[in-house]
């Protein structure tokens, strides 16, 4: 398994450009997330998917949106970035149902992506 | 919401020595995890420990979910072993955020 993989790893931007982040999993998970994560600080949800088709809002969704149309896919768009932007995004998936049936939320993190928005 | 926290906040550790990094919460976590980010900024799965121990090499985890704390011990650290690690709070049935903690940042020197 890859587990969880985030493309691209880099990217620069210049203010008012777009740009789509792909995250991919292969672990057959319902939930995906996309977080960012700035200087010393822990992880701020962005928006989250419990299922294929379906998102919804995290804490810091301005300026961001989102799809799924595939379950093993979870795109972060950024519409007109701004140097307010510039951080490192944070894939991540969980939820399995397990061969016993029991439900499992371990969350599974991709590598990230180190965005600059000058 | 649920508070997490962490100590130390810092540690620095001779290479071989051992450490324990303590989390406290402040309500009832039914998922918890740990982590360790490495200085690449890699977010490593080390446990997922809603309760008990579990081992992993040098590593082991021991959550007491009635008594809300958490523990991690590191046996023999190396200096691999830098970086900042993270208690977390999972998302469960009808939560779907993450609760971090702040982290405690570990030097390993040679």
């Amino acid at each position: 398994n890859a587990g969880v993989t985030q493309t691209p790893k880099f990217r620069v931007l210049k203010t008012g450009q777009s740009m789509t982040l792909l995250c991919a999993q292969d672990m057959n998970h319902e939930y995906m997330y996309w977080y960012r994560q700035d200087p010393g600080m822990g992880l701020r949800l962005i928006h989250y998917s419990v299922g294929e088709g379906t998102t919804a809002k995290g804490e810091v969704p301005d300026g961001y949106n989102v799809s799924r149309l595939k379950k093993q896919n979870f795109l972060l768009g950024l519409e007109s970035a701004a140097p307010s932007q510039t951080s490192v995004y944070f894939c991540a998936s969980s939820l399995t149902r397990e061969a016993s049936l029991a439900l499992s939320y371990e969350q599974y993190f991709g590598p990230g992506t180190r965005l600059t928005v000058t | 919401g649920i508070q997490v926290e962490q100590s130390p906040p810092d540690l620095i550790l001779q290479e071989g020595a051992n450490s324990t990094l303590r989390c406290n919460f402040s309500d009832s976590v039914n998922n918890l995890q740990w982590f360790h980010q490495n200085p690449w900024g890699q977010l490593i799965n080390l446990f997922y420990i809603p309760s008990g121990t579990k081992q992993n090499g040098r590593l082991s985890a021991t959550t007491v979910a009635t008594e809300r704390y958490s523990l991690l011990y590191i046996s023999s650290s190396q200096t691999t072993d830098s970086g900042v690690y993270f208690c977390v709070r999972t998302p469960g049935a009808g939560s779907y955020q993450l609760t971090f903690g702040k982290g405690t940042k570990l030097s390993v020197i040679p």
